[in-house]
């Protein structure tokens, strides 16, 4: 599976969009780009995946790039409860080990 | 559906000792899987079943591990001889994988924390 680079940290004022970029430059065609997230003392939480297309759903928007080297999550507008640490994994979905590959993730820090 | 059911969620255990973890998965899962985690790191995937068959393990699953999961149900993961390195968070996750569907994500535990003093 293709590896993922995020930044360690970021923040975002509540309310505001928080915008969390991920690269995955070595991607190949039938790897997907999944996002999880993990509260603290929480298992990680299912958010959003995609292959080529952009995706939105309930809880973010996921922003694929056209070449698909990276991607960005986007929380529209962020609350407290969105402090987490953000997960972006790229897995080839063989049916035989669809399992996930998990880096160090991005502490997002939402604030007052 | 209660989600994933993981017990228990802490457990503190003298080096040298076993110990036995449950993981109960959503009922119509069909796929189970176990993670550890330690401080600072993300889930590092140990082992899967597909029903009661498991069919992956990681390197990392040493012969001091061993994962069962009867009936296709629930699964247990046992440790024996613990050691402090085997200190951690351990994640049982299940998914619902039909015709090789990517759509169905996996849904995580909240996880035992195991403390080897």
């Amino acid at each position: 599976d293709a590896k993922t680079t995020q930044p360690t940290s970021m923040d975002c004022a509540e309310g505001r969009a928080a915008n969390l970029p991920c690269n995955h430059s070595t991607i190949s065609g039938n790897e997907y780009v999944y996002w999880y997230r993990q509260i603290h003392s929480q298992g990680p939480q299912y958010i959003i995946h995609g292959l080529k297309n952009n995706e939105t759903n309930e809880m973010a928007s996921l922003i694929i790039t056209e070449d698909r080297k990276s991607s960005t999550l986007i929380l529209p507008h962020a609350t407290l409860r969105d402090t987490a640490v953000y997960y972006c994994i790229v897995s080839r979905f063989t049916g035989t080990a669809s399992k996930l590959t998990f880096g160090t993730g991005t502490r997002l820090q939402v604030t007052l | 559906d209660t989600g994933v059911s993981q017990d228990p969620r802490h457990k503190i255990t003298k080096r040298g000792q076993n110990v036995t973890f449950r993981c109960d998965p959503i009922s119509e899962h069909n796929r189970l899987y176990w993670y550890r985690q330690t401080l600072g790191q993300g889930p590092e995937f140990l082992t899967y079943f597909q029903n009661e068959a498991q069919l992956e393990k990681s390197r990392l699953l040493s012969d001091r591990f061993s994962a069962e999961r009867p009936k296709g149900s629930f699964s247990t993961l046992e440790i024996q001889r613990t050691e402090q390195g085997d200190s951690a968070m351990y994640l049982c996750a299940s998914s619902l994988d039909r015709d090789y569907n990517p759509n169905y994500g996996y849904t995580f535990g909240s996880g035992t924390r195991l403390t080897v003093v």
